[in-house]
C-alpha cells in the first residue's frame, strides 16, 4: 500500500534553512506528481508546491516563492522540501502527499517544523 | 485565485444523523472538486473525487453533489468516527488547489 514518511522538522530560528524529506514506496514513485501541503497550528489546509514526475516542472504558492525549493530524486524514491529564510508564518505540520491529477490522493502524516527564535 | 468557501464553519450533529456541509467556488470548477476528512492529530485522508466519486474504502454513507460554484457533502448517518474537520478542494484551476477553510463536525 501507499506509504509516506515525512522527516526532517524541528525548531529553526527566523533566517536559518530546514530541508524536509519525504521517503515513498507502495506505488512506483518515478510515475507521479507529488505535493507539500501545510497546516499551522490550529488552521487550515495550504498548499505549498508541486513537482513533476521527472521534475522538471515546479509550482509555488506565492508566499513560498523564491525561499523553498522542491526537488526529488526517483531513484531513492525520496521528495524534498529545501526551505531557506524561514518566517514565523512558515510555522506548519508539513505533509507531502501523492498527486493525481490535482487531487492528493495519499498524505503522509506529517513533520513539524517550528521558526521561533 | 480560486476561492473556496465552506459552510458552516461548525456543525452539531447527534450520532445517527444526517450532515450536510456545503462548499462553494469563487467560479466555476466543473466538478473537479475533492472532499477530505481530518481527524485530531491525524492526517488528511481523501474521500471524495470529481464531486461524487467516493474514494477506495469510502463507506457509502459518504456522498457528494454539486457541479460548477456549489457543492455539497452529505453524510447520512454519523458515526462516532465520522467527527472530525471536512475540507473542500478544487481541481479544476491547479496550482494552486485551493481548499476550504473546513467544515468542524461536532457531537451535539
Amino acid at each position: 500500500q501507499v506509504q509516506l514518511v515525512e522527516s526532517g522538522g524541528g525548531v529553526v530560528q527566523p533566517g536559518r534553512s530546514l530541508r524536509l524529506s519525504c521517503a515513498a514506496s507502495g506505488f512506483t514513485f518515478s510515475s507521479y506528481g507529488m505535493h507539500w501541503v501545510r497546516q499551522a497550528p490550529g488552521k487550515g489546509l495550504e498548499w505549498v508546491a508541486v513537482i513533476s514526475d521527472n521534475g522538471s516542472t515546479k509550482y509555488y504558492a506565492d508566499s513560498v516563492k523564491g525561499r523553498f525549493t522542491i526537488s526529488r530524486d526517483n531513484s531513492k524514491n525520496t521528495l524534498f522540501l529545501q526551505m531557506n529564510s524561514l518566517r514565523a508564518e512558515d510555522t506548519a505540520v508539513y505533509y507531502c502527499a501523492k498527486d493525481r491529477l490535482g487531487i492528493f490522493a495519499y498524505w503522509g502524516q506529517g513533520t513539524l517544523v517550528t521558526v521561533s527564535s | 485565485e480560486i476561492v473556496m468557501t465552506q459552510s458552516p464553519a461548525t456543525l452539531s450533529v447527534s450520532p445517527g444523523e444526517r450532515a450536510t456541509l456545503s462548499c462553494r467556488a469563487s467560479q466555476s470548477v466543473s466538478r473537479n472538486l475533492a472532499w477530505y476528512q481530518q481527524k485530531p492529530g491525524q492526517a488528511p485522508r481523501l474521500l471524495i473525487s470529481g464531486a461524487s466519486t467516493r474514494a477506495t474504502g469510502i463507506p457509502a454513507r459518504f456522498s457528494g453533489s454539486g457541479s460548477g460554484t456549489e457543492f455539497t457533502l452529505t453524510i447520512s448517518s454519523l458515526q462516532s468516527e465520522d467527527f472530525a474537520v471536512y475540507y473542500c478542494q478544487q481541481y479544476n484551476n491547479w496550482p494552486p488547489g485551493t481548499f476550504g477553510q473546513g467544515t468542524k463536525v461536532e457531537i451535539k
